[in-house]
């Protein structure tokens, strides 16, 4: 199977944009769906993004999902950071079976 | 409004066995598929498999096949993920969550569960 990397942290202002990767090892990212969950300290997680780029219902659109078939990778990008953006990510994609990435904690300061 | 509750948290001691549930409520139980997500203490996610409780259909990650059990019981709207003889390193968060389909992403998660296996 393959695996999702992700950078393991990453820091912005509020106010400004920051952008989470997460590159797949093997086989194409642009084979199977991509999905973007973030996790708040001792909360479950939600989902911000599926099927590559598509908000689920009461996400704001400052959350927004792409793929680089270049890069063979999937991007998460929070525009307009608020210091509840602050939280775990993870991306996660399917192919025989579900692979997260390795998340990436999001410090708004 | 679509809700999965979780049963609440466990302590149990290693060697013991454990069945914990996910209630889906307010859609078609039998016509979304649950999955199960562990989250060890400060750790990430990872996928543990998925049932379809219209008709049972289960698939495991390579990781937990031969670990744990996933049933469900669609008289009463419930998931189930057991084990037979609990180990410490089971002790994690256990995340339920509901999916259009195997292959597709969830779009309702369940609260947690807390299980914790010591001695």
């Amino acid at each position: 199977n393959f695996m999702l990397t992700q950078p393991h942290s990453v820091s912005e202002s509020p106010g400004k944009t920051v952008t989470i990767s997460c590159t797949r090892s093997s086989g194409s990212i642009a084979s199977n769906y991509v999905q973007w969950y973030q996790q708040r300290p001792g909360s479950a997680p939600t989902t911000v993004i599926y099927e590559d780029n598509q908000r689920p219902s009461g996400v704001p659109d400052r959350f927004s999902g792409s793929i680089d078939s270049s890069s063979n990778s999937a991007s998460l990008t929070i525009s307009g950071l608020k210091t509840e953006d602050e939280a775990d990510y993870y991306c996660q994609s399917y192919d025989s079976s579900w692979v997260f990435g390795g998340g990436t904690k999001l410090t708004v300061l | 409004e679509v809700q999965l509750v979780q049963s609440g948290a466990e302590v149990k001691k290693p060697g013991e066995s454990l069945k914990i549930s996910c209630k889906g409520s307010g859609y078609s139980f039998t016509s979304y598929w649950i999955g199960w997500v562990r989250q060890m203490p400060g750790k990430g996610l990872e996928w543990m498999g998925i049932i379809y409780p219209g008709d049972s259909d289960t698939r495991y990650s390579p990781s937990f096949q031969g670990q744990v059990t996933i049933s469900a019981d669609k008289s009463i709207s419930t998931a189930y993920l057991q084990w037979s003889s609990l180990k410490a390193s089971d002790t994690a968060m256990y995340y339920c969550a509901r999916h259009r389909d195997y292959d597709l992403a969830p779009d309702y998660w369940g609260q947690g569960t807390l299980v914790t296996v010591s001695s």
